[in-house]
């Protein structure tokens, strides 16, 4: 069975940085491509990063590009994502997920509230 | 590319049929998936490749499409098929994009 469980968020002021990490079960975790995903009030669901499964090759989306990273361990089989200098419209609900373009399997999301 | 869905709304009855549009605005040829959201839950893959339907998806459940029109179609509706429906691209990785999504209300 596969699982995915989001940690991190919480309340933080703008310009401030958090760190979500994902934690997965049930799969081989370095034989898949993984993605986090956010969904908030502006913008509805909204794809933020990816990272290869040996980590090799990242991308993230323009409208975090320079503040938003994304990371991984195969040895723990985690996801992580460090995001610094937030907005209020960064304000959401924020999954990882599996698939390389299709989101397999999300996980149940972290709430993340920027605000002063 | 820009998704668009209709309606943004559509309440239908049990066993009745819901039918939903999703557009893109360039071509995407069937790089398409749809979700379904239950209220407090994560999005759930219930096709891809625009007609192809996910692990556990029953057969009543189907998708069509190509280039820049789909549809999703659930037929015999239950409860459990209320939520909201999203349309994803996946033509040019990674710059997928969502639709805005179809509340269905049962």
């Amino acid at each position: 069975q596969v699982i995915l469980v989001e940690s991190g968020g919480g309340a933080v002021q703008p310009g401030g940085s958090l760190r979500l990490s994902c934690w997965t079960s049930g799969f081989r975790f370095n034989n898949y491509v993984m993605h986090w995903l956010r969904q908030t009030p502006g913008k509805g669901l909204e794809w933020v990063a990816v990272i290869w499964n040996d980590g090799s090759k990242v991308s993230v989306a323009e409208t975090v590009k320079g503040r938003f990273n994304i990371s991984r361990d195969n040895s723990k089989g985690t996801l992580d994502l460090q995001m610094n200098s937030l907005s209020a419209e960064d304000t959401g609900v924020y999954y990882c997920a599996r698939g390389i373009s299709r989101f397999e399997y999300w996980g149940q999301g972290t709430l993340v509230t920027v605000t002063s | 590319v820009i998704m668009t869905q209709s309606p943004a709304t559509l309440s239908v009855s049990l066993g009745e049929r819901a039918t939903l549009s999703c557009r893109a605005s360039h071509n995407v040829n069937t790089n398409l998936a749809w979700y379904q959201q239950r209220p407090g839950q994560a999005p759930r893959l219930l096709i891809f490749n625009a007609y192809a339907r996910a692990t556990d998806i029953p057969a009543r459940i189907s998708g069509s499409g190509s280039g820049t029109n789909f549809t999703l179609t659930v037929s015999g509706l239950q409860s459990e098929d209320s939520g909201v429906y999203f349309c994803q691209h996946y033509n040019k990785w990674p710059q997928y994009t969502f639709g805005g999504g179809t509340k269905v209300e049962i």
